[in-house]
């Protein structure tokens, strides 16, 4: 069965720190898909990043960042220099390989960025 | 820039009636998905529909029906509505490509209260 575990439920930090979102999935598929979604507080969801399970290259992308080790099963997310802005629930989400689109979400990390 | 349209945004129903949350996109995207969002709990599949023509049980299928009109519009139906069904409902759309795995688009979602 495939499965997403956000452990940290909410994160709190002051504007310009640093901080990382944990994800760790399991899935048995040797190819699958990862993903991040950001929730903003007016509710959408507003796709960030996918990932294939073949390419464990660290991506960059302005202040957000993206670490994917297969040996430990993870994908986290880091924004640097966080800003108010980047307040939010944050989703991590896996999909298989065997042709379908369908996501398997974690429950979420609430992060509340403050002045 | 439409991308993917619920309808209503909000909805209040008593215990018993029925509803059909409507969801339409003009991205010409194969498949289309309805998920359910409740606190804590992250969001979690109900029905999807790979192609236009099919259909097929998600994670939380029970209480629910749907219909894939055509390829446009996929619509979510509560036959008999029950408090334990009160969440916000998003629908999502994505190529569908076959082995693609392709993000996801999501609507707005639908506020939905049973009283």
């Amino acid at each position: 069965a495939q499965k997403v575990t956000q452990a940290q439920t909410e994160i709190s930090v002051v504007e310009k720190e640093d901080v990382t979102l944990d994800c760790v999935y399991e899935t048995r598929d040797t190819t699958y898909y990862l993903f991040w979604y950001k929730q903003p507080p007016s509710g959408e969801l507003v796709f960030l990043i996918r990932r294939n399970s073949f390419d464990e290259q660290n991506e960059i992308s302005g202040r957000y960042s993206w670490n994917f080790q297969k040996s430990t099963s993870s994908f986290n997310f880091t924004i640097t220099a966080s800003q108010v802005v980047d307040s939010a629930v944050y989703f991590c989400a896996l999909s298989g390989g065997n042709n379908t689109d369908k996501l398997i979400f974690g429950t979420g990390t609430r992060l509340q960025v403050f002045p | 820039n439409a991308g993917v349209t619920q309808t209503p945004k909000f909805q209040v129903l008593k215990t018993g009636q029925s509803m059909t949350l409507q969801c339409a996109q003009d991205m010409n995207h194969n498949s289309m998905y309805w998920y359910r969002q409740d606190p804590g709990m992250g969001l979690r599949l109900i029905y999807y529909s790979a192609s236009e023509g099919t259909t097929d049980k998600g994670e939380v299928p029970n209480g629910y029906n749907v219909s894939r009109l055509n390829k446009r519009e996929f619509s979510l139906r509560l036959e008999s509505a029950a408090p334990s069904q009160t969440s916000v409902y998003f629908c999502a759309s994505a190529r569908g490509w076959q082995g693609r795995n392709q993000p996801q688009h999501f609507g707005d979602g639908t506020r939905l209260s049973i009283l």
